[in-house]
């Protein structure tokens, strides 16, 4: 079956640091591939996303490259704010579907320090 | 505007008692879902909604029961509530199965 494996957090940056979340996936087909974000009390938002090999998807100056060779969709910021703190779920829609259509990681928390 | 909303935001309440979280969207999407959400962030589906009808409805205790009147809601009954239903529960919708996901602001749950 799919499923979605991120770095264990937390993780604690200072503002202005280079951040990079792991996700790797495993998944039959040709899968798409989706960053959500979760802000402190709220729901999730969707971040980003890539529908094939190659694609980047890129939004509020996160970026990630969906990376078909190493089964990877890993997230990153050049330089991370205070606001950017979160929980980030990384996620993927198989083309033969989830049990729910969609699979999400179990989350990283991450936290930027002024 | 709201696209998913849910009511109420917070619910604390004794063991024993049967509760419901109500949600609704006003995107126009066909598929409806609930989400349990743990201590330690970790997101589940519980159920999924495809123009009213239960299409998903994954290892989750026969005490919660999902109801959809309309395409636009999606309600959830617990009855007999426990101290392991304590979370946060987030209603979601997308146009279809699949579909990436507009989540409501969720609802947190705490039993007593």
């Amino acid at each position: 079956g799919n499923s979605v494996t991120q770095m264990e957090g937390p993780v604690t940056l200072s503002e202005e640091a280079f951040l990079t979340i792991n996700c790797t996936y495993t998944a039959t087909g040709y899968p798409s591939l989706f960053w959500y974000v979760q802000y402190p009390g709220e729901g999730l938002q969707l971040l980003l996303k890539a529908t094939k090999a190659d694609d980047k998807g890129s939004n509020k100056g996160f970026e990630a490259t969906y990376r078909k060779e190493t089964t990877s969709f890993h997230l990153e910021k050049g330089s991370v704010q205070v606001s950017d703190s979160a929980v980030y779920f990384c996620a993927l829609r198989g083309t033969r579907g989830g049990a729910d259509g969609l699979t999400f990681g179990k989350g990283t928390h991450l936290i930027i320090q002024p | 505007d709201t696209a998913v909303s849910q009511t109420p935001k917070y619910l604390v309440t004794q063991m024993g008692n049967d509760k419901s979280i109500k949600c609704e969207q006003n995107l126009g999407h066909d598929t409806m879902y609930w989400y349990k959400q743990d201590s330690k962030k970790f997101l589940k589906i519980m159920f999924s909604y495809n123009n009213k009808e239960l299409i998903i409805n994954e290892t989750v205790p026969n005490r919660f029961s999902p109801k959809s009147p309309d395409k636009a809601h999606l309600n959830l009954h617990i009855n007999s509530l426990e101290l392991g239903d304590s979370a946060v529960y987030f209603c979601a919708s997308s146009q279809d199965l699949g579909g990436y996901r507009f989540f409501g602001p969720g609802t947190r749950l705490t039993v007593l």
